[in-house]
């Protein structure tokens, strides 16, 4: 199964953009690109996902390399309620939903 | 309003008795999940399923065991068997297989003395 890399921690001030790195280099060409975060003591919260295209929701963007094997979600102005875990994960269209959480990037946000 | 509810929030028990975590969902979605949770990791499949009286084990399924009669219900079963079993537990629903997005609950933690 394909696996995701992304740092532990990142660390953004308020209001200012975040990019948060994620690097997939095995993904296959059927993986689906999903963003969660979890806040502390929650469940996780899904954030975005996307296959080959860049993605804009009203929570983030999802900027995706050309080759795939990698990919940035993008917060447009980081809040204080945006300190989370973000996990990439990589979800495999015919894999019935087993979903691989890696440790995830703690994103810190100062006022 | 629709969505997952877990219960209890905090489970406390003694060691060698077994434990069930309620998981209901609102949401008719067909597909359904258990996760745990350890300090500072990520989330980790305990069981699944796919539909009603089917269910299929995940990563780390020993010592634990559910079952599936209604759509809405997905109790887990913590056994004694389960060597370390204090942990976060989170239960996931989805309308169905493939790229859809899972919905979590606000989870049960289980601490076992």
């Amino acid at each position: 199964d394909a696996k995701t890399t992304q740092p532990n921690s990142m660390e953004s001030n308020e209001e200012e953009p975040v990019h948060l790195p994620c690097n997939h280099s095995t993904i296959s060409g059927t993986d689906y690109i999903h963003w969660y975060r979890q806040l502390p003591s929650q469940g996780p919260e899904y954030v975005i996902h996307g296959l080959t295209s860049n993605v804009n929701n009203r929570m983030a963007s999802l900027a995706i390399a050309e080759d795939r094997k990698s990919s940035t979600l993008i917060l447009h102005r980081a809040t204080l309620r945006d300190a989370a875990v973000y996990y990439c994960i990589l979800i495999a269209l015919y894999n019935f939903n087993k979903f691989y959480f890696g440790s995830g990037t703690k994103l810190n946000v100062k006022p | 309003d629709g969505g997952i509810t877990q219960s209890p929030k905090y489970l406390f028990r003694k060691e060698g008795q077994n434990v069930t975590l309620s998981c209901e969902q609102n949401l008719n979605h067909d597909a359904m999940y258990w996760y745990r949770q350890d300090p500072g990791q990520g989330l980790r499949l305990i069981y699944y399923s796919q539909i009603v009286n089917d269910f299929q084990k995940g990563d780390i399924a020993e010592g634990y065991s559910v079952s599936r009669e209604k759509k809405e219900s997905f109790p887990l079963t913590v056994t004694s068997a389960q060597k370390n079993p204090t942990a976060f537990y989170l239960c996931a629903s989805s309308p169905s297989t493939g790229a859809y997005e899972q919905y979590f609950g606000p989870g049960t933690r289980l601490t076992v003395t």
